[in-house]
């Protein structure tokens, strides 16, 4: 039973375009949510997170938007840059209950020059 | 150290051995997670820690696989007997585990390979 699904395995988007990568949960009672970038060989690395309160949270090139009535979340990269190439991993837990994270599968973003 | 070490980087083992695969959370970190994630596929969560307490091991894939905190540090995630499907890069994760912002700091991995 996955409860946090990315179903784009991949995505590619052209240097300088938006990047738009999605994210579906059903469970109701998951009340935060992350994203995080992993690099190969490496550990995955904290990127954003959102509370449950919000629907928006920026920083910098990346903004997280979260639709709770859809249990849909995005992340927005613009301008996208090469460096950006990775793997994304969305990530969500129900913090009212335990500590643990359950993350998606990954869309691995590749951006083309 | 600054942030979580995981060790050796790399294990090659035959079939049917024991291995064990270390971590060292950030000091300080009481929430401590093992994943796995094999060629192609996502994080699959193992088990996790609070403190040397284990309340979530519905992720361990069998009787074979095991883990351990001690002194609310390091921990120690075994596999016995291993076999093929094994092989996979384990990785290691901690949190302040406050239950308000947590987020996880991840290890580098261990790459296992069962020949």
């Amino acid at each position: 039973d996955q409860q946090v699904k990315q179903n784009s395995p991949s995505l590619s988007v052209q240097e300088g375009r938006i990047s738009i990568l999605n994210c579906d949960y059903t469970n109701s009672m998951f009340d935060y949510f992350l994203w995080y970038k992993k690099y190969p060989a490496e550990g995955p690395t904290f990127l954003i997170s959102i509370s449950s309160i919000k629907d928006k949270n920026e920083d910098g090139r990346f903004t997280v938007f979260l639709n709770k009535s859809a249990k849909h979340l995005s992340l927005h990269i613009v301008p996208s840059q090469p460096g950006d190439s990775a793997v994304y991993f969305c990530a969500a837990s129900a913090r009212n209950r335990d500590d643990k994270i359950i993350f998606g599968k990954g869309t691995r973003l590749h951006i083309l020059p | 150290g600054a942030g979580v070490s995981q060790s050796p980087s790399n294990k090659v083992t035959e079939k049917g051995k024991d291995v064990e695969l270390r971590c060292d959370p950030i000091s300080g970190h009481t929430a401590l997670y093992w994943y796995r994630q094999s060629l192609g596929q996502g994080l699959e969560f193992l088990i996790y820690f609070q403190g040397n307490s284990a309340p979530d091991k519905s992720g361990l894939p069998s009787d074979r696989f095991s883990a351990e905190r001690t002194g609310g540090s390091v921990s120690t995630l075994t596999i016995q007997r291993t076999q093929q499907e094994d092989s996979a890069v384990y990785l290691c994760a901690s949190s302040l585990g406050t239950n308000l912002i947590n987020i996880q700091y991840f290890g580098a991995g261990t790459r296992l390979s069962v020949l």
